[in-house]
C-alpha cells in the first residue's frame, strides 16, 4: 500500500523558515517525480514544486521560486521542503504527492501537514 | 500559465439526480486534463485521467469527456457519498494549475 506521511508543519513567524518532510513507503522511491501541493484555509489546490526521479530536475511555482527548496533523499525514501522567508500568503495545509509514472497525474497524496505564517 | 475555469462553482442536487461538471481550458491540453474529488479534512483522490480514465477503483457512475479545451466529467446518479469538491487539474504545461472547484452539494 502506498504511504505518504508528511511533518514538520507549524506555526511560524513572517520571514521565517520551515522544514517538511514526507517519508513514503509501499513503491519503489525512485521510479517516481514527487511533488508538493498546498491549500490555503478554505482555498482551492496550488501546485508548488515538484522533483524529477533521479536527475535533479526541479520545478517551481512563481509564487515560490527562490524561496521554497525540494530536493529529496532517495536512500531513505524521503521528500524534503525547505520553507524560506514565509509570508502570511504562505499559510496553507501542505500536501506531498507522487506523479503517475510518465509524468502523470497525482496519483496518490499525503493526509497533508498545516504550516501557520503569522505574527 | 495555463488558466482553468471550472462551472458552476457549485452544483445544488439531489441523491439519484446527474450531475455536469465543466471545466474550460485558457489554451489546449489535448487530453492532459484530470479530476479530483476531495471531501473535507481529507486529502483530494485522483477520480479520472487524461480526461476520460477512471482511476483505480472509481465507480463506473463517473465518467470524463473532453479534449483540447473543454471538459466534462458526470456523474450519472449521484450517491450520498458523492457530495464533496471537484477540481479539475491540467499537466500539459508548467506551472501545474488547478481549476478553482466545483462544490456538488445537496
Amino acid at each position: 500500500e502506498v504511504q505518504l506521511l508528511e511533518s514538520g508543519g507549524g506555526l511560524v513567524q513572517p520571514g521565517g523558515s520551515l522544514r517538511l518532510s514526507c517519508t513514503a513507503s509501499g513503491f519503489t522511491f525512485t521510479n517516481y517525480v514527487m511533488a508538493w501541493v498546498r491549500q490555503a484555509p478554505g482555498k482551492g489546490l496550488e501546485w508548488v514544486s515538484a522533483i524529477a526521479e533521479t536527475d535533479g530536475r526541479l520545478f517551481y511555482a512563481d509564487s515560490v521560486k527562490g524561496r521554497f527548496t525540494i530536493s529529496r533523499d532517495n536512500s531513505r525514501n524521503i521528500l524534503y521542503l525547505q520553507l524560506n522567508s514565509l509570508k502570511v500568503e504562505d499559510t496553507a495545509v501542505y500536501y506531498c504527492t507522487r506523479r503517475a509514472q510518465g509524468w502523470g497525474f497525482f496519483d496518490s497524496w499525503g493526509q497533508g501537514t498545516l504550516v501557520t505564517v503569522s505574527s | 500559465e495555463i488558466v482553468l475555469t471550472q462551472s458552476p462553482a457549485t452544483l445544488s442536487l439531489s441523491p439519484g439526480e446527474r450531475a455536469t461538471l465543466s471545466c474550460r481550458a485558457s489554451q489546449s491540453l489535448g487530453n492532459y486534463l484530470a479530476w479530483y474529488q476531495q471531501k473535507p479534512g481529507q486529502a483530494p483522490r485522483l477520480f479520472i485521467y487524461d480526461a476520460s480514465n477512471r482511476a483505480t477503483g472509481i465507480p463506473a457512475r463517473f465518467s470524463g469527456s473532453g479534449s483540447g479545451t473543454d471538459f466534462t466529467l458526470t456523474i450519472s446518479s449521484l450517491e450520498p457519498e458523492d457530495f464533496a469538491v471537484y477540481y479539475c487539474q491540467q499537466r500539459r504545461d508548467w506551472p501545474l494549475t488547478f481549476g478553482g472547484g466545483t462544490k456538488v452539494e445537496i
